[in-house]
């Protein structure tokens, strides 16, 4: 298993719907999880992070942990079409060395 | 400057020659990675300096590659005997690794490299 796994996509959402993006885990990296989005031609940028088990809510974006399940996913509610991007994953390991997904590509229908 | 900053933003050179890639990371940052990103792909993680420890180099796609950070600070990557498939995008970021909460990666703008 690859220590941090997405689907690629593309995930296709309505705007205004919620988007939900989701990330798998293995037991190799099990401290910090983030997720960043990227524009096409840009580089990545944090939008979330979290280190415990349950929900972080910051705006329109929520982040859930689930360690017994090892996964983590990012909800955004009220998708706007600025919110077309990829969406990477990343965790840290024992070694504080930062993994990354290779992210899920997301598109916001207008 | 308050980010992480890469020289330069664009490089083009011929197949065969050598490269140097520079990142300079925020002061304080004991962590610095470089990856490369080719048109429509994922982050491929290149190499890892975390302080004073030997360097985690198990991204490096050939010897033609080498990395190294000078004083904890600025890091060069090299890329010797350039090849058309080294085209791609070279992203440097740096971490602070001083427990949870402290150790968010934060990315320079990048050296697009061109491999002609």
């Amino acid at each position: 298993q690859k220590e941090v796994e997405q689907n690629s996509g593309p995930l296709s959402v309505p705007e205004g719907a919620i988007a939900s993006l989701n990330c798998t885990y293995s037991d190799r990296v099990s401290q910090s999880f983030f997720w960043y989005r990227q524009y096409s031609g840009k580089s990545p940028e944090l939008i979330m992070s979290i280190y415990s088990n349950g929900d972080k809510e910051d705006g329109r974006f929520t982040a859930q942990l689930n360690k017994a399940s090892q996964y983590v996913s990012l909800l955004i509610r009220d998708s706007q079409p600025s919110d077309s991007a990829t969406y990477l994953c990343a965790a840290s390991n024992r070694d504080d060395k930062i993994i990354f997904g290779k992210g899920t590509r997301l598109h916001i229908l207008p | 400057g308050a980010g992480v900053s890469q020289s330069p933003s664009n490089k083009v050179t011929e197949k065969g020659k050598d490269v140097e890639l520079r990142c300079d990371p925020i002061s304080g940052h004991t962590a610095l990675y470089w990856y490369r990103q080719s048109l429509g792909q994922g982050l491929e993680f290149l190499i890892y300096f975390q302080g004073n420890s030997a360097p985690d180099k198990s991204g490096l796609p050939s010897d033609r590659f080498s990395a190294e950070r000078t004083g904890g600070s600025v890091s060069t990557l090299t890329i010797q005997r350039t090849q058309q498939e080294d085209s791609a995008v070279y992203l440097c970021a740096s971490s602070s690794v001083a427990g949870l909460g402290t150790d968010t990666q934060y990315f320079g703008p990048g050296t697009r490299l061109t491999v002609l």
